[in-house]
């Protein structure tokens, strides 16, 4: 059974630091893997998705990384923001699924609170 | 261009009643999927579907049911509430399309809290 560990379940850092969150998975068999962002209350949004056979992706001052032979992957913040702070979590997409082409089944870490103080 | 949208936001039951929760997107999207999120527990599949008239259990099944009549509808059924049925529920949904990543992503609606006493 697959499992996403997500460690530390919280972060409080002050402003202008370089994140660097974790994510780790039992099963190399993925599909792809999602980073979202939760604030309080609302409900999730995708910042990121690495299909199983690329290493990175980019998106501003985010940048997730994927290693799946080692079961890890890492959500990168640059020059982190009071606006930041969230709860941020990381998902895979089984690979038996692949032939569907999608992402429909997601397995999800329990997340990380990140806290930006000003 | 809505996304995804779910009705209520807030719902109080007492046990062994049924309700239904709503899930609509406009962006006809094939897959969408209805999770419950738990406080230490994360976020679990309950159900999903490819296509209308296509549904598949997830990981904690059992207690609700859902149909996929339309492409843009995903109701999730409650037949008996229950205690255990306390979470805030998501409804999500994303394109079929192999190996475009763009078209992988979920989108989320704001979510269902629901209790039940």
């Amino acid at each position: 059974k697959q499992e996403v560990t997500q460690i530390p379940a919280a972060l409080s850092v002050p402003e202008g630091e370089n994140l660097v969150l974790n994510c780790s998975f039992t099963d190399s068999a993925i599909y792809n893997l999602q980073w979202f962002r939760q604030d309080p209350g609302k409900g999730l949004t995708s910042l990121l998705l690495i299909q199983s056979s690329q290493r990175e992706q980019t998106s501003g001052r985010l940048n997730a990384s994927l290693d799946k032979s080692s079961g890890r992957s890492t959500l990168y913040i640059a020059a982190s923001q009071p606006g930041d702070s969230a709860t941020y979590l990381c998902a895979v997409s089984l690979d038996k699924v692949s032939t569907q082409g999608g992402s429909e089944k997601l397995v999800f870490g329990k997340g990380m609170k990140l806290t930006v103080n000003p | 261009n809505a996304g995804v949208t779910q009705t209520p936001k807030f719902q109080v039951l007492k046990t062994g009643q049924s309700m239904t929760l709503q899930c609509a997107q406009d962006m006809n999207h094939e897959y969408m999927s209805w999770y419950r999120q738990d406080p230490g527990m994360g976020l679990r599949l309950i159900h999903y579907s490819v296509g209308a008239g296509i549904t598949d259990q997830g990981e904690v099944p059992n207690g609700y049911n859902v149909s996929r009549s339309t492409t843009e509808d995903f109701p999730l059924r409650l037949l008996s509430a229950a205690p255990s049925q306390t979470s805030v529920y998501f409804c999500a949904s994303s394109y079929r399309a192999p190996g475009i990543v763009a078209k992988n992503i979920q989108y989320f609606g704001a979510g269902t809290r629901l209790s039940v006493l």
